[in-house]
């Protein structure tokens, strides 16, 4: 069974409306990491926003928030008024010991 | 503050060979991890060490190895090169608190 799930393969957004990007997470460790990062097409991997399994609040970075339904496992991604800077792929990603395991991501297209 | 540099950013290899690449982690790192990404398989675990010992490996032949020096540096080694080994290496750091990892470019290797 995949440990992290991201059902959208990709997503056409217009520009200035707010983007939700789904991600589903299997583990039995109560002690986990989540992770989104984002990837352009130059190749490096873009660390936005992290939320910990103990963690009582969703995590908010500038226009990324998560949205953290535990008994769900689920960990969306949501960046309000999209940016044609945004366009890239999207990685939710689990750390639940060493190293990560990542999804196999949102390709995501803000259009003008 | 210097991020996470891998060298060298491409590389070309010929089946049967071996290559070693390079990841100089964020000054007071003391985690490396490896990551390989082929447009197949996604991004797949390679392995992380912490403090020159190798803490945790993935799903990967033994052709696939690596170290970590004092100065928490970190080369990966793959041996006997395969056509299915053409993917991007990332190579990424943590300080082992929350706030995660802190990706490289990446080391682009194409085999011929």
């Amino acid at each position: 069974a995949q440990k992290i799930t991201q059902t959208q393969p990709g997503m056409f957004v217009q520009e200035k409306e707010a983007v939700t990007l789904d991600c589903t997470y299997d583990t039995s460790d109560p002690s986990y990491g989540l992770f989104w990062y984002k990837q352009p097409s130059s190749g490096e991997m873009i660390f936005l926003i992290y939320q910990g399994s103990y963690d009582q609040q969703n995590a908010t970075e500038g226009r990324y928030s998560l949205n953290f339904q535990k008994a769900r496992k689920s960990a969306n991604l949501v960046i309000s008024a999209s940016q044609l800077g945004d366009s890239a792929m999207y990685f939710c990603a689990m750390r639940e010991g060493d190293g990560l395991t990542f999804g196999k991501g949102t390709h995501l297209i803000i259009q003008p | 503050k210097a991020g996470v540099t891998q060298t060298p950013r491409y590389l070309i290899k010929t089946r049967g060979q071996q290559v070693t690449l390079s990841c100089s982690p964020i000054s007071g790192h003391r985690s490396v991890s490896w990551y390989q990404q082929t447009p197949g398989q996604g991004l797949q675990f390679l392995f992380e060490y912490f403090s020159e010992t190798q803490r945790n490996k993935g799903n990967f032949p033994g052709r696939f190895s690596g170290r970590q020096f004092s100065n928490s540096r970190s080369e990966m080694n793959v041996s006997t090169l395969e056509l299915g080994d053409s993917a991007l290496y990332l190579c990424a750091s943590s300080s082992d608190i929350r706030g995660g990892y802190t990706f490289g470019s990446g080391t682009r290797l194409t085999v011929v």
